[in-house]
């Protein structure tokens, strides 16, 4: 199998639930990110893991938990979210990290996550 | 705070008509990435382009860069169904990539 996997492709969860999502990279690529997709708005950066050390965390609030064991998987582990944490969470891969870069992502299909 | 804006929101058209899409700034980008979007998917890469009136060709698609490397558009030559998607502009600059919210493209055959 090769690009970006990711499971499940749609979850929903209660604000009390607890939850992972995963992400698979078949690219032998060093950097590995986590995207939040909302209708009408623009991709949001939530974390970058580059060698399997975060990198970035954008002021993401902490119900959101990310885990990088290795350079091929990512988790993103939930916690109590909130109805407004519903959307599309894409996880992406590129062969390096350098802030502000312009090494091409390759994207998963994402996770459709619904919170009621 | 660098942002990208981009227009239309949203454009449905027939199929075999031509089409632009813009994607604008008012900040300088080292880069800018286009990258297509279908139903159900993750974005994909269609083109990079880095130099300041750069014009790149794939296919039907044509990508422009701006002479101040703060916008840039597509242009689509007879657009087919196939073309249907969420195109997103993605601009490198300072210490990161900005996405814009998209352009959402519907052909109708």
């Amino acid at each position: 199998e090769t690009g970006v996997t990711q499971t499940p492709r749609h979850l929903v969860m209660g604000m009390t639930n607890k939850k992972s999502l995963k992400c698979e990279q078949h690219l032998g690529h060093n950097a590995m990110y986590w995207y939040k997709q909302s209708a009408k708005k623009p991709l949001e950066l939530m974390f970058v893991y580059s060698l399997e050390e975060r990198v970035e965390n954008n002021s993401v609030p902490s119900r959101f938990s990310p885990e990088c064991p290795n350079s091929s998987h990512l988790f993103l582990h939930l916690h109590t979210l909130q109805p407004e944490d519903s959307a599309l969470y894409l996880c992406a891969s590129s062969q390096d990290w350098v802030a502000g870069s312009s090494s091409p992502l390759h994207f998963g299909n994402g996770t459709r996550l619904t919170v009621t | 705070t660098q942002l990208l804006e981009q227009s239309p929101q949203f454009l449905s058209i027939q199929e075999g008509e031509n089409l632009t899409v813009y994607c604008n700034s008012s900040s300088v980008f080292s880069s800018l990435q286009w990258y297509r979007q279908e139903p159900g998917e993750g974005p994909v890469l269609l083109v990079t382009v880095v130099t300041g009136g750069e014009v790149k060709k794939l296919k039907r698609l044509t990508f422009q860069f701006g002479d101040a490397r703060k916008d840039s558009s597509l242009h689509i030559t007879a657009a087919q169904p196939g073309d249907t998607g969420l195109y997103l502009c993605a601009g490198a600059g300072g210490n990161k990539l900005v996405f814009g919210a998209g352009t959402i493209l519907r052909v109708k055959s």
